[in-house]
């Protein structure tokens, strides 16, 4: 299957600091990846879909200042938690949809201190 | 009613069972249809991806999907312990649509 990469996979920040996560597709170009959100024993939480050089849809309830999306070419997506408090402690999972379906990246561990 | 029904689980069962995993939806839209693993603290990873109504195998996985009744499964053959996982089951509308998800199934294999 298709390769999604993200990076960090682990961070650790002080409150009230960014984080910028970044979402690769590695073998395929992807015009439109998603940032999901997924709390201990829960299902995947839709945040945003990303489009290749547009902006970002938010999904209801999704703070798009805060949760800040950049799709800049066909195969990166970032996005940036800004001024992070401990609430946003979460996993952080990408995807990018290929022809047939989607991919998932790594995750990404995100804790606030 | 959530458009996707899954039972949590756990579902446990000896190695070298069958193991058969369902999801059942509202929405008559839904046309893909896939199966993801998730291992604890990774991503999901795709196992089978269906389009519309029908069967399909790839090694010991078989996904089967039943739009009349609204009705997906995934079935393990031969599992092993290394099949212990949650197990998303996912739909879309459309190409390039968001998926609905189902909420999981915890499957453990005990050797």
């Amino acid at each position: 299957g298709a390769v999604v990469s993200q990076h960090p996979s682990w961070v650790i920040c002080k409150s009230g600091t960014s984080v910028k996560i970044e979402c690769r597709s590695l073998d395929f170009q992807a015009t439109t990846m998603f940032w999901y959100r997924q709390f201990p024993k829960q299902s995947l939480m839709l945040m945003a879909t990303s489009n290749e050089g547009s902006k970002a849809t938010y999904e209801q309830g999704v703070e798009k200042d805060k949760f800040l999306i950049n799709h800049a070419s066909l195969t990166l997506s970032t996005l940036t938690v800004t001024s992070a408090h401990p609430e946003d402690s979460s996993f952080y999972i990408c995807s990018a949809r290929s022809p047939e379906t989607q991919y998932f990246g790594p995750g990404t561990r995100l804790l606030v201190l | 009613q959530k458009e996707v029904e899954q039972d949590p689980g756990p579902l446990s069962v000896p190695e070298g069972a069958i193991v058969s995993l369902n999801c059942t939806y509202s929405n008559s839209a839904f046309q893909y249809f896939m199966w993801y693993r998730q291992y604890s603290r990774k991503g999901p990873e795709l196992l089978m991806y269906t389009y519309s109504s029908g069967n399909k195998e790839d090694g010991r996985f078989t996904a089967q999907v039943d739009k009349s009744s609204k009705y997906i499964s995934l079935f393990i053959r031969d599992s092993q312990p290394s099949d212990s996982a949650t197990y998303l089951c996912a739909m879309s509308g459309g190409y390039g649509n968001k998926l609905v998800f189902g909420a999981g199934t915890i499957l453990r294999v005990k050797s």
